[in-house]
């Protein structure tokens, strides 16, 4: 899978647009850009994944990229319940080798 | 509906006894997966199951860890003789397996403490 760089932290008050970036200048045509995020002491929970085109969703906005080298998470209204290690993943998306290679991710801090 | 769900939540044992930990994934899912997480590192794979066959054991770090899968459904992660360094939390995830875009839910994980 490829690799991908995410800045270690970052803030933004509450009610404000969170966007958190991620590089995978290596990704290849078949690899999927994948984001989940891991509350404390809580198991990793998915938000959400792309392929080439901007996708949205319930929880979050993905943009990527026209090359695919690098991709943002947009979280429209971060609360405080938003604080968390988010984690950019880039991996083929089936098949025996389909498990999920975590980085450091980013810690993402809400404040009031 | 019912997510992925782990027991037991927490676990404290002493060195060298057995333990098992067991995963039930979201109905359908074929899909099954064990990680764990050390304190403050990032997750480790361990090993992934398809139906009731593990095609990717490569994650398992001794012979001390073994996983079964019955039906096609319940997981059970066992470590044998446990020493300090196997304190972790243990995550479990299933999903689907689709041709594009199979993604995996975690369960809550079972946090192992070995005195």
């Amino acid at each position: 899978d490829a690799k991908t760089t995410q800045p270690p932290s970052m803030d933004c008050a509450e009610g404000r647009a969170a966007n958190l970036p991620c590089n995978h200048s290596t990704i290849s045509g078949n690899e999927y850009v994948y984001w989940y995020r891991q509350i404390h002491s809580q198991g990793p929970q998915y938000i959400i994944h792309g392929l080439k085109n901007n996708e949205t969703n319930e929880m979050a906005s993905l943009i990527i990229t026209e090359d695919r080298k690098s991709s943002t998470l947009i979280l429209p209204h971060a609360t405080l319940r938003d604080t968390a290690v988010y984690y950019c993943i880039v991996r083929v998306a089936t098949g025996a080798n389909s498990k999920l290679t975590f980085g450091k991710g980013i810690t993402l801090s809400v404040r009031p | 509906g019912a997510g992925v769900s782990q027991s037991p939540s927490n676990k404290v044992t002493e060195k060298g006894k057995d333990v098992e930990l067991r995963c039930d994934p979201i109905s359908g899912h074929t899909a099954l997966y064990w990680y764990r997480q050390s304190l403050g590192q990032g997750l480790e794979f361990l090993i992934y199951f398809q139906g009731n066959s593990a095609p990717d054991k490569s994650g398992l770090p001794s012979d001390r860890f073994s996983a079964e899968r019955t039906g096609g459904s319940v997981s059970t992660l066992t470590i044998q003789r446990t020493q300090q360094e196997d304190s972790a939390v243990y995550l479990c995830a299933s999903s689907l397996v689709r041709p594009l875009g199979e993604t995996q839910y975690f369960g809550p994980g079972t946090r192992l403490l070995v005195l």
